[in-house]
């Protein structure tokens, strides 16, 4: 059982550049979650599903886009990266909803804009 | 909204106890505990639920306060496997009822041989 599936695991990027940071977990989580975390700062939320097609944003949304159209995957999507992007993203799911589940967590994206 | 976390840093010896408080400034109707260490993905610890109910998997207790809105993480005679980022978890009317977590900058642990 893999649970939360997150590649690629290090990236640097020019600014400017795109891509999208996979996220996948085999647990038929309905729930799913993007965040960022820089050092000091905690974890702050980008982006939540409740399921297929729903999609909403968090705390920090400027600058990523998600998608969800099955409940497996959950991309995040940098279309014009900038140096303030530079964090660890972690992806996490959850059987239900979030305030009385525990979420699962990926083993984080380490993404660095130069 | 963001919960606050104190102590911001925790410095034990082996077997030495610590208590780690979530103050939040609404109303809460759960409290979630994860621990990270560096370089890793946070863990679950527990879920703390309004009325009491709590859910775990690690020997570290806890305790949720609806009135004060507060919980606190009780750590017993630490282990050098406690060492690590801990982070409450409390909802948040940013999201939909229910749906996400709002986390608290975090408490460091280090413990000592």
């Amino acid at each position: 059982n893999a649970g939360v599936t997150q590649t690629p695991k290090f990236r640097i990027l020019k600014i400017g550049q795109s891509m999208t940071l996979q996220c996948t977990q085999d647990m038929n989580h309905n729930y799913m979650y993007w965040y960022r975390q820089d050092p000091g700062m905690g974890l702050k939320l980008i982006y939540y599903s409740v399921g297929a097609g729903i999609t909403d944003k968090g705390e920090v949304p400027n600058g990523y886009n998600v998608s969800r159209s099955t409940t497996e995957d959950f991309p995040l999507r940098l279309e014009l990266a900038a140096p303030s992007q530079t964090s660890v993203y972690f992806c996490a799911s959850s059987y239900g909803q979030g305030y009385n589940q525990p979420q699962h967590f990926g083993d984080g994206t380490r993404l660095s804009i130069l | 909204q963001q919960p606050v976390q104190s102590p911001q840093a925790v410095i034990l010896r082996e077997g030495e106890d610590a208590v780690i408080n979530c103050s939040s400034s609404k109303a809460l109707y759960s409290v979630h505990w994860y621990r990270q260490k560096h370089g890793e993905a946070p863990v679950f610890l527990m879920i703390l639920l309004k009325g009491g109910e709590q859910k775990g998997h690690e020997k570290i207790s806890a305790s949720f306060n609806e009135k004060k809105q507060q919980s606190s993480l009780y750590l017993t005679a630490s282990q050098l496997s406690y060492s690590g980022t801990y982070f409450c978890g409390t909802e948040s009317s940013l999201y939909q009822a229910g749906t996400a977590l709002i986390f608290g900058k975090g408490t460091t642990l280090s413990v000592s041989s």
